[in-house]
């Protein structure tokens, strides 16, 4: 399947700080998602891009799908202690018949 | 996005016993899909969960362990079987809505198994 690299694999910041993580595949994408896992939960899509250079806010959360089609970022602003879990990219395939994942994110925030 | 519910929510089972983990969709959705996430790590597609006929197995998973059906556009099952303390996982069953690039998923099934 495809690869796609997740960084960083954890991340220990303070209340109030700006989060940024990557995600670089070794293929070209049209799409890409951004989600968020809570202990207990199931992922929650958090954005989607559709082109090369699209920047895409959801609140705090800011998605960036790279000019190369092959890298996408998401930034966090103004982290506060519920953003803490697990942040995963992922893209279909050309037919949308199967989705593969990165290795997660995996975030704390101390108040 | 339409609701989905997935349930147990967890269990505990004995070693060699089976689970059936269920999956309902509240309107109907194209396709549905089974994924595993062990301790710590990433998400594995199990299958493709296909309705009327055979699911499509990934690589490593097959049909004897993951029985799995879809008899309609709504709900789905996945039964783990013969278990082992290597099946302890959370089980997480996904769908794709009309618009297919956005995959949503159910709250997932914490299975353990002593």
């Amino acid at each position: 399947g495809q690869q796609l690299n997740q960084s960083p694999q954890s991340m220990f910041i303070q209340e109030g700080e700006d989060v940024s993580m990557n995600c670089t595949s070794s293929s070209i994408f049209n799409t890409w998602l951004w989600y968020k896992q809570e202990p207990g939960e199931g992922p929650v899509l958090l954005i989607a891009l559709y082109k090369a250079g699209e920047l895409t806010s959801n609140g705090r959360l800011t998605a960036q799908f790279g000019i190369t089609r092959k890298d996408s970022f998401l930034n966090i602003s103004a982290s506060i202690p519920s953003d803490v879990g697990i942040y995963f990219c992922a893209e279909p395939s050309y037919n949308f018949n199967k989705f593969y994942f990165g290795s997660g994110t995996k975030l704390n925030v101390k108040p | 996005s339409a609701v989905i519910s997935q349930k147990p929510s967890r269990d505990i089972c004995q070693r060699g016993t089976s689970l059936t983990i269920q999956c309902q969709v509240d309107s109907q959705v194209t396709m549905m899909f089974w994924y595993r996430q062990q301790p710590g790590q990433s998400l594995t597609l199990i299958a493709t969960a296909n309705q009327g006929s055979e699911a499509t197995y990934e690589s490593g998973f097959v049909i004897d362990k993951f029985p799995i059906s879809r008899p309609n556009l709504t709900f789905s099952t996945l039964t783990v079987s013969n278990m082992s303390p290597e099946d302890s996982s959370i089980y997480l069953c996904s769908y794709t809505g009309i618009a297919s690039e956005k995959l949503f998923f159910g709250s997932g099934t914490q299975l353990s198994v002593l």
